[in-house]
């Protein structure tokens, strides 16, 4: 299996521009999840996804940030307008559901986006 | 509100010998906890996790030790090798039906030195 897949691997944009990241999850799995990285607050949850459905979307920051899950192969989190603020690593993560949860998640490579 | 707190940022450690890092966590309805590890331009891979109801996970070298009444856990790494240079993570969930949801730890970045 190829893994979860993220797209694109480094996004550099100025100031007030669309950003749009994008996720490939493990075939199979059930959940998917979005995190964003930073030195201060570690690895965040921003949303996550059961079966293409938002199930928990208290970790987005703002209304600027949005997330969609079309079909269990695709996901996208976009950021409208970006700041520098923003600017992180997002990780992208899957996993199989388990009857009582195994809590053990797969992640794609991240994207670093920095905002200038 | 950091519920999973990993006070040392960074910890260097003599190759061969025991690697300790520790996570803390304030939520007590966690009951499931697990440590991840990164290398640098790839995601966290998981390593090893520990259900509340035990308070010692063993997996080769690498072993979690869980004290609920401190509701405190530690990752031991032994022998600590070159490629155990790392970031880890440390997580902690609740065990539901249909709860996968993890919380992070701010992570520790581990050095070996040769």
């Amino acid at each position: 299996d190829a893994g979860v897949i993220q797209s694109p691997r480094h996004e550099v944009t100025e100031m007030g521009q669309e950003v749009t990241l994008r996720c490939k999850p493990i075939s199979g799995h059930d959940y998917l999840f979005w995190y964003r990285q930073t030195m201060m607050r570690g690895l965040e949850l921003l949303i996550y996804f059961n079966n293409n459905v938002p199930i928990d979307d208290s970790g987005m920051p703002e209304d600027r940030f949005s997330a969609k899950m079309p079909n269990a192969s695709f996901s996208t989190l976009k950021i409208q307008p970006s700041e520098p603020r923003d600017s992180a690593v997002y990780f992208c993560a899957s996993s199989r559901a388990g009857a009582s949860g195994s809590g053990k998640q797969f992640f794609g490579p991240g994207t670093r986006l920095t905002v200038l | 509100d950091q519920q999973v707190k990993q006070n040392s940022p960074s910890l260097s450690v003599q190759e061969g010998r025991i690697s300790i890092l520790n996570c803390d966590y304030t939520n007590s309805m966690f009951d499931y906890f697990l440590w991840y590890k990164k290398y640098p331009a790839e995601g966290p891979t998981f390593l090893i996790s520990i259900s509340s109801i035990k308070d010692k996970n063993e997996d080769g070298r690498f072993t979690v030790f869980l004290n609920k009444s401190a509701k405190h856990l530690s990752l031991h790494i032994v022998p600590s090798q070159p490629g155990d240079s790392a970031v880890y993570f440390c997580a902690a969930t609740t065990l539901y039906f249909g709860n996968e949801k993890l919380t992070f730890g701010t992570g520790t970045r581990l050095t070996i030195i040769p």
